[in-house]
This record gives structure tokens, sequence and C-alpha cells, in this order.
């Protein structure tokens, strides 16, 4: 079973700041299938990016994903109010399909 | 407008058994792998079991193999999740999940149903 570990556990930034998530995986990721997700409070996740870099419909393209092998990245480049959430990372590439603990991004 | 309703969830003694029902519309959903993923309280994500479009592939995870059954019914736009021999640790929303037209990530979310096991 692949093993996600994603770090910071919790980043705390303003809002206009550019946020770098990252999500490492104990082996390399067949076909580079990550996704991210987004989760606010009380609610069910979001999908942000699929596939590693591609963006989900209706997703601001402010997010952005990027990796691949076993390193992958999800890039909030300037944070509105609504992108304070928890963020998971997700492997599905190879069996059975993990999640990573997610990052906390709160405000500063 | 997708939109995928669960229900069944509630209360339950250890040991005992619940049914979960997804209801799907807004899409087509006999031709969608369809799962089920759970949320402890405060906790991560953690898959639960997926079941193909036509019901040949059925998966399940390592620690839920023999105590829950999933199945769909196409004609009813239906999703299940049948839980058998309930223990504390099963205590989670469940979510009924879409997967992607071209790999198995999730795209579309239900609001989830709250699945309580205690004494």
């Amino acid at each position: 079973e692949i093993v996600l570990t994603q770090s910071p556990g919790t980043l705390s930034l303003s809002p206009g700041e550019r946020a770098t998530l990252s999500c490492r995986a104990s082996e390399s990721v067949s076909r580079n299938y990550v996704a991210w997700y987004q989760q606010k409070f009380g609610q069910a996740p979001r999908l942000l990016i699929y596939d590693a870099s591609s963006r989900a419909t209706g997703i601001p393209d402010r997010f952005s994903g990027s990796g691949s092998g076993t390193d992958f990245t999800l890039t909030i480049s300037r944070l509105e109010p609504e992108d304070f959430a928890v963020y998971y990372c997700q492997q599905y590439g190879n069996s059975p399909f993990t999640f990573g603990p997610g990052t906390k991004v709160d405000v500063k | 407008e997708v939109q995928l309703v669960e229900s069944g969830g509630g209360l339950v003694k250890p040991g005992g058994s619940l049914r979960l029902s997804c209801a799907a519309s807004g899409f087509t959903f006999s031709v969608y792998t369809m799962n089920w993923v759970r949320q402890a309280p405060g906790k991560g994500l953690e898959w639960v079991s997926s079941i193909s479009s036509g019901s040949d592939f059925i998966y399940y995870g390592d620690s839920l193999r023999g105590r829950f059954t999933i199945s769909r019914d196409n004609a009813k736009n239906s999703l299940y999740l049948q839980m058998n021999s309930l223990r504390a640790e099963d205590t989670a929303v469940y979510y009924c999940v879409r997967a992607g037209a071209t790999g198995s990530y999730y795209r579309d979310w239900g609001q989830g149903t709250l699945v309580t096991v205690s004494s």
C-alpha cells in the first residue's frame, strides 16, 4: 500500500498570499494518478485536481497541481477567503487507493 | 446537476448491521464506477469500497472485507452498502462518491450519512 505524507500539517497564511502544499508518496505513483480535494468544515470534500495537474470542472485557475513520481504539489496562487480549508491528496494509480492525512490552511 | 443523496445512517450497537443507500441523479448512473468513502469524526478520508458500472469488479478496503458488501441497482440509479458486524471504529460519515470518467479519482460526493456504533 502506498502511504502518502502531506506537509506541512498546518499552513498559516493571509489572504492574497501563495500557498504551497506538498504530498509525498512512499513509492512512485503509477501514471502520476494523484488528485487533490478541498474540504471545508461540515462539508463533503470537493475535487480540485486530478491526474496530478488537471483542474476539475469549475475550479478557479488559482489552483494548480504539479509533480510526478513520488512528489506532488498543490499551489494556490493567491488565497481567497473561501480557500481556508483542509486539503487532501489521493493516489489512484496503485490499489488500494489511499489518501494523505491532510493539510489545514488557516488564517494567519 | 449531479446529486448523490445518502440515507440509512444512524446509531447501532456493536455487532449490529446497517444498510446505507445512495440515490443518484443528474448523470447516467449505469456507466460510472461508484464508491463509498468514510471519515471518522475529526479524522481523514478512508476509501471503503468500489463497484464497477456493471458490478463486474468489486473491491474493499482490507479492514472491511467480509463485513461490508457493496451493490448497485442501475435500474433504480442506486448504490448500497450493507454493513455487518459493526465495530466502534466503523463510526464515521459515509460518503457516496462517483468516480471520474477517466480514472478512479472521486469526482462527485454526496453530503454523507453518519453511522455511529456505540452501546
